[in-house]
């Protein structure tokens, strides 16, 4: 199994500004993705979060708006740029310990643009 | 595309009542399938899985049969009770390819709230 803290929990920002959500996990992972989950909706994948290189992006989603880092094989962020009310969501990281293992959610990170 | 077809919420029960939770899906092979639950304020768990047809996955009393004639996942457990309220999630997972990370897809997740 795998633990994984995400920070911060929620957070209430202006519209216009940034947020950058961590995402940490207690032991090496082979794969990160970010979820968004919007209210009352189902969980929709943006990227998968790639070690050292450029995240995958799903259709609909852009590097520009939801940029990621992934450092090493415990560490991901997600920053949701420029944000306006459309943006008001559950942002969820999830990861795999293998290529046919289950994936495991992180608290996820309320978000409210104001 | 792939795609998870689950029934509409909110499911209100009283407690020991019996829960079905249907989910079908479409997929063009032969997906893993899962029943996620989020209880309020965290986020998804895995309830149980079955990677192919006749496979019946179960966990913490709820069951759920892969039924690959009818394309179908359906969750159930025999006496709910109120720590069971939440919301369940029903996804598909195809196999890895040399295109694919073996992506989850959701269906739209039922709530389910067990009174007393």
């Amino acid at each position: 199994s795998a633990v994984i803290s995400q920070k911060p929990s929620r957070d209430i920002c202006q519209r216009g500004t940034s947020l950058t959500i961590q995402c940490q996990v207690d032991s090496q992972v082979t794969m990160m993705f970010w979820y968004r989950q919007q209210p009352g909706q189902s969980l929709t994948l943006i990227a998968t979060a790639n070690q050292g290189s450029e995240a995958t992006y799903e259709s609909g989603f852009v590097i520009d708006k939801f940029p990621i880092s992934r450092p090493n094989l415990t560490f991901s962020t997600l920053t949701v740029s420029n944000m306006s009310p459309e943006d008001s969501s559950i942002y969820l990281c999830s990861v795999r310990t293998g290529l046919n293992t289950e994936a495991f959610f992180g608290q996820g990170t309320r978000l409210t643009v104001v | 595309g792939d795609s998870v077809t689950q029934m509409e919420g909110p499911v209100t029960l009283s407690e020991e009542a019996f829960l079905t939770i249907n989910c079908t899906y479409t997929a063009t092979g032969y997906p893993s399938l899962f029943w996620y639950v989020q209880y309020p304020g965290e986020g998804l768990q895995l309830l149980l899985k079955a990677t192919k047809a006749d496979d019946k996955g179960s966990n913490k009393g709820f069951e759920a049969t892969y039924r690959k004639e009818t394309t179908s996942f359906h969750l159930e457990k025999g006496s709910v009770q109120v720590s069971d309220s939440a919301v369940y999630f029903c996804a598909l997972r195809m196999p890895l390819t040399t295109d694919s990370w073996g992506k989850l897809q959701f269906g739209a997740g039922t709530q389910v709230v067990v009174t007393p």
